[in-house]
């Protein structure tokens, strides 16, 4: 089942803009993770974001999480049209008992981003 | 990063035809893979997590004789989707994680396009 909300469901900007989108989530997290998926194709991994976690960054990309309001984040900064694209969050939620290697992972349901040229 | 391949990436098929989706880990040994259905403009809803050499865990709802999974090695596991009917088309997606859970990120395929006619 999904429990992330990501908001807003669609953003659309022009070049250079900065995109920030949000993602809720409902239990307490090992990690939180958040992805994109160009339209058509798999998801790609773009950062992970423990709970003893902050902020993290990674290129053009700036993670926050605040676990006391169970949210979290991604800006991207001198957004370029190949940023087009969907964007998911995703909760490595707690607790998984004796779920070892097969933790899953709970989805927010994207931001789609429309980087205008 | 870590490769997954899926194939086919699209396939038409007549209703009442099985359809087997491959989804193989290239350059690491995937303990688990998960199996994922997303429809259009919507997030992905895990359909089973799959372990090497047992049998699948599937999702509240989904049918275990309707979405046949096998994960024979560490390196292969395949969705088939038996008697197919229109109501099953979709975009399916598999991810993997590899030994001792990495750090957590999931490695996904391109997807496999499923067109029941």
């Amino acid at each position: 089942s999904q429990q992330g909300e990501e908001d807003p469901q669609a953003l659309s900007i022009q070049e250079g803009e900065n995109a920030t989108m949000n993602c809720s989530y409902k239990t307490s997290i090992n990690n939180l993770q958040w992805y994109r998926q160009n339209s058509g194709r798999g998801l790609v991994h773009l950062i992970l974001i423990r709970s003893n976690e902050r902020e993290k960054h990674s290129g053009r990309l700036r993670v926050t999480l605040d676990t006391s309001k169970k949210s979290s984040s991604l800006l991207i900064t001198a957004s370029r049209a190949a940023d087009t694209a969907s964007y998911f969050c995703a909760t490595d939620s707690l607790p998984q008992v004796n779920a070892g290697n097969n933790r899953k992972l709970i989805w927010g349901l994207g931001t789609s981003l429309a980087v205008n040229p | 990063g870590a490769v997954v391949s899926q194939h086919p990436s699209r396939v038409i098929c007549k209703s009442g035809t099985s359809v087997k989706i491959e989804c193989r880990s290239l350059d690491f040994q995937a303990t688990t893979m998960f199996w994922y259905r997303q429809f259009p403009k919507q997030s992905l809803m895990l359909m089973a997590t799959s372990n090497e050499g047992s049998k699948a865990t599937y999702e509240q709802g989904v049918e275990k004789d309707k979405f046949l999974i096998n994960h024979a090695s560490l390196t292969l596991s395949t969705l088939t989707v038996t008697s197919a009917h229109p109501e099953d088309s979709s975009f399916y997606i598999c991810s993997a994680k590899g030994l001792a859970g990495g750090t957590g990120e999931l490695f996904f395929g391109e997807g496999s396009r499923l067109t029941v006619l």
